[in-house]
This record gives C-alpha cells, sequence and structure tokens, in this order.
C-alpha cells in the first residue's frame, strides 16, 4: 500500500528557476511531514518538515505548502542551483509511531 | 560524534550465502531503523529499536532476516540464504525520542547478490 505518492518523478530546472516537487498522503493520523535530500553515494539526510498545524514554511530558498483538507505537501526551490540536483524525497510519520513512511523520490536536475 | 556509521559500505555475494551488516547511531539517540532501498525507489522501512527493544517489524520482512541491538548501542540486520531479490542499499537511521521523528541516516551498505 503506497501512503505516499510523490510526483514528478523526475525534474529539469534552469539555473535560477524554481522547483516544486509534490507529494499527497492517505493516512490522517500522519502528524510530521519532512523532505530529505539524497546525493550519489549518501544517505538522504533532512531538509526541512512540517506539521499539519501550520500551512507554511519556510528555510532559506526552501518551503514547505501543506494543504491539510487536500492532504498534500510540496517542496518549493527557489532560486535552483546546480548544486540542489539531487534526489529528493517526502515522508511523512506519527510521531509516536516510530517509522516514517517514504515517497518514491524525484530526481532533480537544475542546469547551469 | 561523527554520525550513523555503517559497515560494509559494499557486499557482493553468492546467492545462498548470508551476509550481516553493522550500524554505529548516533550515541545520544535511542532510536535505531533499518531501512531497504531499491533503485528508482523511496527508503522501505524494515524494522526499528527503542534502545534494546525491537518494536516493529514491517510485514514484508522475510524470516530470512534478522535484526539485533544488543545493550542498546550498534546493530546487526543479518540476512540468510540470500536471494538476487535481496540487492539493495541497507540504510541504518537513528533518532531521538524526544521532539519529532529527526532520521539521521547512514551512508547504507550496498548488498549486491551475484
Amino acid at each position: 500500500q503506497q501512503q505516499v505518492k510523490q510526483s514528478p518523478q523526475s525534474l529539469i530546472v534552469q539555473k535560477g528557476g524554481i522547483s516544486i516537487i509534490n507529494c499527497a498522503y492517505e493516512n490522517t493520523a500522519f502528524d510530521y511531514f519532512p523532505w530529505y535530500q539524497q546525493f550519489p553515494g549518501k544517505g538522504p539526510a533532512l531538509l526541512i518538515a512540517i506539521r499539519p498545524d501550520v500551512s507554511e514554511k519556510k528555510e532559506g530558498r526552501f518551503t514547505i505548502s501543506f494543504n491539510k483538507s487536500a492532504k498534500q505537501f510540496s517542496l518549493h526551490i527557489m532560486d535552483s542551483q546546480p548544486g540542489d540536483s539531487a534526489t529528493y524525497f517526502c515522508a511523512a510519520s506519527m510521531t509516536y509511531a516510530g517509522k516514517s513512511t517514504f515517497g518514491d523520490g524525484t530526481t532533480l536536475t537544475v542546469k547551469p | 560524534d561523527t554520525g550513523v556509521s555503517q559497515d560494509p559500505r559494499h557486499k557482493i555475494t553468492k546467492r545462498g550465502q548470508n551476509v550481516t551488516f553493522r550500524c554505529d547511531p548516533i550515541s545520544e539517540h535511542n532510536r535505531l531503523y533499518w531501512y531497504r532501498q531499491t533503485l528508482g525507489q523511496g527508503p522501505e522501512f524494515l524494522t526499528y529499536f527503542q534502545n534494546e527493544a525491537q518494536l516493529e517489524k514491517s510485514r514484508l520482512l522475510s524470516d530470512r532476516f534478522s535484526a539485533e541491538r544488543p545493550k542498546g548501542s550498534f546493530s546487526t540486520l543479518e540476512i540468510q540464504r540470500t536471494e538476487q531479490g535481496d540487492s539493495a542499499m541497507y540504510l541504518c537511521a537513528s533518532s531521538s525520542t524526544s521532539g519529532a521523528n529527526v532520521l539521521t541516516f547512514g551512508a547504507g551498505s550496498r548488498l549486491t547478490v551475484l
């Protein structure tokens, strides 16, 4: 059962452009929604996260938008840079339950 | 603290052999997770520990897989009688119980079963 669906599978953006990655979840018990960034040969690393009591969170060039009623959340990368080229995973978890459920990832390529 | 360490980074084995992976979490983290990642997929949950107690195992986890965390420190993941379908990246992560489940991942152990 795929509880977190992520799109698109791949994304190509010009330097300076905006990258947008979307995720949808099914389980309304999820209460923590992180995004992870993964470079080749490395494990995923936490980029930014949000809880459902807020609709938006911004950290530098990275913003999460959260729509609780639609059960969707998205990652926006402003002023995308070649160094942002990586695979991005959304995830969802229930804090008391421990485990996180991940989307299938989006491979972002930022062209110079 | 150097983060989450995994060993070995790469393992090539023949079908039917047993393999064991080790994970050393961040010392102050009491939760430890194992995930499996295949090409083009997100990390798939296998199991997790809080201290030395194994609190959850995925229903997808075959009985050929076993994980331990003696004394609540490092953990091992053993795969017995490996199959070609076991070829994947095995990721270990750790977290604390306070606050949100912020996972810190290791670099992973890549298994290739010939």
